[in-house]
């Protein structure tokens, strides 16, 4: 596509229920990346993929989050039993990954879905 | 540990020119980035720097020296549509990417 998305943009829940969260990233690019950004914040960084690999899982705070990337391509990030502290943007990056000629490896960030837990 | 510094707040006036400091402590280090964003917007990429020096482009350049841990940004001939939040971010091992806290610059008339 011509850009990253994310759906959905704005997610309202109570406390305990399990939330997915969806990123499509600029179709050409092999690696992804899943941010959590509170407000007047920088990013903080959870997971990433290359392709359908997850090297990195480092950043996810509990054993209550957990993201797929199974075909390389689409990816979710799953919270189960949200607490009210997981409240916060979550935004969603792609990078042509080795590949890029540039070297640089820019990420390219999608609008982010707003989470709310109640 | 992982650690970036920035100021939290700058300010200048419309034509001027701000200096945006970042400092970093990281285990690992391939490349420093930076990225502008505007209140309710996604990040967007600006520079990058992985050798020691000033890469420049158009009314910003970013500088790094990587024995002191230390990069600035530097924006010239200052537009109002220029204020925004200022991120640093270095990426380390792998693809594992630490970004700082953000400055948030206001351009004043």
């Amino acid at each position: 596509g011509a850009g990253v998305s994310q759906s959905p943009r704005y997610k309202v829940t109570k406390r305990g229920q399990d939330v997915t969260l969806r990123c499509d990233p600029i179709s050409s690019h092999a690696t992804l990346y899943w941010y959590q950004q509170a407000l007047g914040q920088g990013p903080e960084f959870l997971t990433y993929f290359n392709y359908e690999a997850q090297p990195d899982k480092s950043g996810l705070p509990s054993d209550r989050f957990s993201a797929e990337r199974p075909e390389g391509s689409i990816s979710t990030l799953t919270i189960q039993r949200t607490e009210q502290r997981d409240s916060a943007m979550y935004r969603c990056a792609s990078s042509p990954g080795k590949g890029d000629p540039g070297g640089t490896d820019t990420q390219y960030f999608g609008p982010g879905t707003r989470l709310t837990v109640l | 540990g992982q650690n970036i510094d920035q100021p939290t707040e700058m300010t200048a006036t419309e034509g001027a020119i701000v200096q945006i400091n970042c400092t970093y402590q990281t285990s690992g280090f391939n490349g420093l980035f930076w990225y502008q964003q505007h209140a309710g917007e996604a990040p967007t990429f600006l520079s990058y720097n992985v050798l020691d020096g000033l890469e420049e482009k158009g009314r910003f350049s970013s500088f790094l020296s990587r024995s002191k841990g230390y990069s600035y940004l530097l924006l010239k001939e200052l537009q109002m549509k220029d204020s925004a939040s200022y991120l640093c971010a270095v990426r380390g091992y792998g693809q594992n990417f630490v970004f700082g806290p953000g400055t948030r610059l206001s351009v004043l008339p």
